[in-house]
């Protein structure tokens, strides 16, 4: 399985702070990487998929890049609805695998 | 727009079989991948298996067998079932619908485009 490593696991900011995210994979899978923000007792969200792509509806403060192994999630001028936790997904293959989490905190 | 809506008890006994339906509103089911993903209290994602439309399925090891995830098209719902549970079973469980994007010829990238909202199972006598 692909192991996925996010960093920080936890992190606190203020509203209008850039913040970001980052995610490493075990081995390269390319582009096949998706972001998605969870608030608490809520579904996940998709925000980014194929690592830069922003879905459709996302604000675009929203931001992602990276291929092969490194992959960034940043979200310029954090806004109040943005308090949440964000899992990076790798979809290169199967089984598909998560990070642990990254969750976002007020200061 | 597509919805997600899972549905099944929300209690299950050590050893018995957990089933749960997820019923696909405002599009059709025959297209795309339709997984199961579940989240134990206080923790991260765990991706559990998809099926294709068709019928293909693609089953996470980790769960050694237990899985099973069939489509029903004449009801637009997919479903899973997970035998032999324990307390390690205990989770939310959530269906979502995987979607393809061609880039170029031979590329393609998948994510998690719409979930449902999730639905609680806990395993105790």
């Amino acid at each position: 399985d692909i192991q996925m490593t996010q960093s920080p696991s936890s992190l606190s900011a203020s509203v209008g702070d850039r913040v970001t995210i980052t995610c490493r994979a075990s081995e390269s899978i390319s582009i096949s990487l998706n972001w998605y923000q969870q608030k608490s007792g809520k579904a996940p969200q998709l925000l980014i998929y194929a690592a830069s792509s922003l879905q459709s509806g996302v604000p675009s403060r929203f931001s992602g890049s990276g291929s092969g192994t490194d992959f960034t999630l940043t979200i310029d001028s954090l806004q109040p609805e943005d308090f949440a936790t964000y899992y990076c997904q790798q979809s290169h293959n199967t089984p598909r695998t998560f990070g642990l989490g990254t969750k976002v905190e007020v200061k | 727009q597509v919805q997600l809506q899972e549905s099944g008890p929300g209690l299950v006994k050590p050893s018995e079989t957990l089933s749960l339906t997820c019923t696909v509103s405002g599009g059709s089911i025959s297209s795309n991948y339709w997984s199961w993903i579940r989240q134990p209290p206080g923790k991260g994602l765990e991706w559990i298996g998809y099926i294709y439309f068709s019928g293909n399925t693609n089953y996470n090891p980790s769960l050694k067998g237990r899985v099973t995830i069939s489509v029903g098209t004449s009801k637009n719902q997919f479903s899973l079932r997970l035998s032999s549970v324990t307390a390690a079973d205990t989770a939310v469980y959530f269906c979502a619908r995987e979607r393809r994007t061609v880039t170029a010829p031979g590329f393609y990238y998948y994510y998690l485009d719409v979930w449902g909202r999730g639905t609680t199972v806990t395993v105790s006598s």
